[in-house]
């Protein structure tokens, strides 16, 4: 079982670009969140796939979309990154909107220069 | 809005000995899941332990348990016989037992093991 996978690992991008970062789930779970990891901070809950669909978001600006594909991976993307974009994008997958259980992956750590 | 408050930056302790990593939360629900995540330096968050609100035994896994004190709004969580592979960021979280899954964290301990 490879867990849940995220892609890529590093990344640095210029100011006013735009990133897609990509996750694949846990198999098994149909359910994926996003969180943004500020250095030295707790991760803040971003928003939630399920079946293809925004189920929740937190308090982040129209900037940060995603999408979910029927194979359950998920995207996120970040248009006109800002220096404070600058961050570790952690996934999370589960097993339904309302498990217990979150399983992480290792994070993509977005560089905004 | 739920609030996770972790008061310690940085925990220290001698290898093989206990620590206990504090908590305090902030919630209007009776209904709703605490848990200690540690991360580290590979950066993925790995589950220690999950408390449910309506279980008034505490939770233990292994070397791990935690003190759950529902009317003061506190978990903290003890790690027993420590070991060098226990050095990480430990994060505690919670769950609304209602809807989806958000977890809301708090700050993170940095947590060192000195041999």
């Amino acid at each position: 079982d490879a867990g849940v996978t995220q892609s890529p690992t590093h990344l640095i991008k210029t100011r006013g670009q735009q990133v897609t970062l990509r996750c694949s789930p846990k198999s098994g779970h149909d359910t994926v969140s996003w969180y943004q990891q500020a250095l030295g901070q707790g991760p803040q809950f971003i928003f939630q796939y399920y079946e293809e669909e925004e189920r929740q978001r937190g308090n982040f600006p129209d900037r940060f979309s995603g999408h979910q594909f029927p194979n359950y991976s998920s995207e996120l993307n970040v248009n006109a990154l800002l220096l404070g974009d600058s961050a570790l994008y952690l996934c999370a997958s589960s097993t339904s909107l309302r498990a217990t259980e979150a399983f992480f992956g290792q994070g993509t750590r977005l560089t905004v220069v | 809005a739920q609030t996770v408050t972790q008061s310690q930056p940085e925990m220290s302790v001698q290898e093989a000995e206990t620590v206990t990593l504090s908590c305090t939360y902030d919630t209007s629900e009776s209904d709703y899941y605490l848990f200690w995540y540690k991360q580290p330096p590979s950066r993925q968050m790995i589950l220690v332990i999950r408390q449910e609100a309506y279980k008034q035994q505490n939770a233990t896994e292994n070397r791990f348990s935690v003190n759950f004190q529902k009317a003061a709004k506190s978990f903290s969580l003890k790690i027993s016989d420590s070991q060098l592979g226990d050095a990480a960021m430990y994060f505690c979280a919670y769950r609304s037992g209602e809807g989806a899954q958000k977890l809301v964290f708090g700050q993170g301990t940095r947590l060192t093991i000195n041999p």
